[in-house]
């Protein structure tokens, strides 16, 4: 297993495009975590999921974003209507306990 | 709820000098303790951990950290800095037992000078 991958690694969108990120984790991995992080800050929780039941939303993750684990495997991130406050890196985690194992990240710019 | 406090915003140290970071958090009890590398522009790798036991713990690329439930502290330290140390270090607390989400310190970007 080559570890947690995100795709894209950059994604340039205009204001008010919809756009959506893919995370696939580590395969025996039941937990997935969706982190966002702006420039010059450590990141932020935004969701997560135990197997593909998303149970708990950060207050960050507003109704134009929404996440989804199909089957318990890979997750989306789609943002709808995005806005230049969404320009950040989307970091995507996943783990079987306390450890953590994170992705290389996609790095979103609205223009 | 879980914080962390990175005091240090940006420290600038010699190659082969020491170096310690330092993490202050906020949890009602013992939390799991993080510490993450990120070089510009990529994903976090995990550098070392703290569940329980041995206050001390040996992480990855020669660096360490101890835990101090008095002080609520977790400092990085590594003897001697290599060039290729230089990226921002993030501390993290997790909620042991239940979510495991992490809350990250606002993190520590080093700067090393030959």
């Amino acid at each position: 297993d080559t570890g947690v991958s995100q795709d894209p690694r950059h994604k340039i969108t205009k204001r008010g495009q919809n756009v959506t990120f893919r995370c696939d984790p580590i395969s025996e991995h039941n937990r997935l975590y969706w982190y966002r992080q702006t420039l010059g800050q450590g990141p932020e929780f935004l969701t997560y999921f135990q197997n593909e039941a998303q149970l708990e939303k950060s207050r960050l993750l507003s109704d134009r974003f929404s996440a989804e684990r199909p089957k318990g495997s890979f997750s989306t991130l789609e943002i709808q209507r995005t806005e230049q406050g969404d320009s950040a890196m989307y970091l995507c985690a996943s783990s079987s306990g306390a450890e953590a194992f994170f992705g290389q990240g996609t790095r979103l710019t609205v223009v | 709820a879980q914080s962390v406090t990175q005091p240090d915003i940006h420290i600038t140290v010699s190659e082969g000098a020491s170096l310690e970071l330092r993490c202050n958090y906020s949890y009602g009890a013992t939390p799991y303790l993080f510490w993450y590398v990120q070089s510009p522009g990529q994903g976090l790798q995990l550098l070392l951990k703290y569940f329980s036991g041995d206050t001390l713990v040996q992480g990855i690329k020669g660096f360490e950290a101890e835990f101090k439930r008095s002080q609520s502290s977790f400092n990085l330290r590594k003897p001697s800095v290599h060039w290729s140390d230089a990226a921002e270090y993030f501390c993290a607390v997790g909620a042991p037992g239940y979510d495991y989400k992490l809350s990250f310190g606002a993190g520590t970007t080093v700067t090393v000078r030959a």
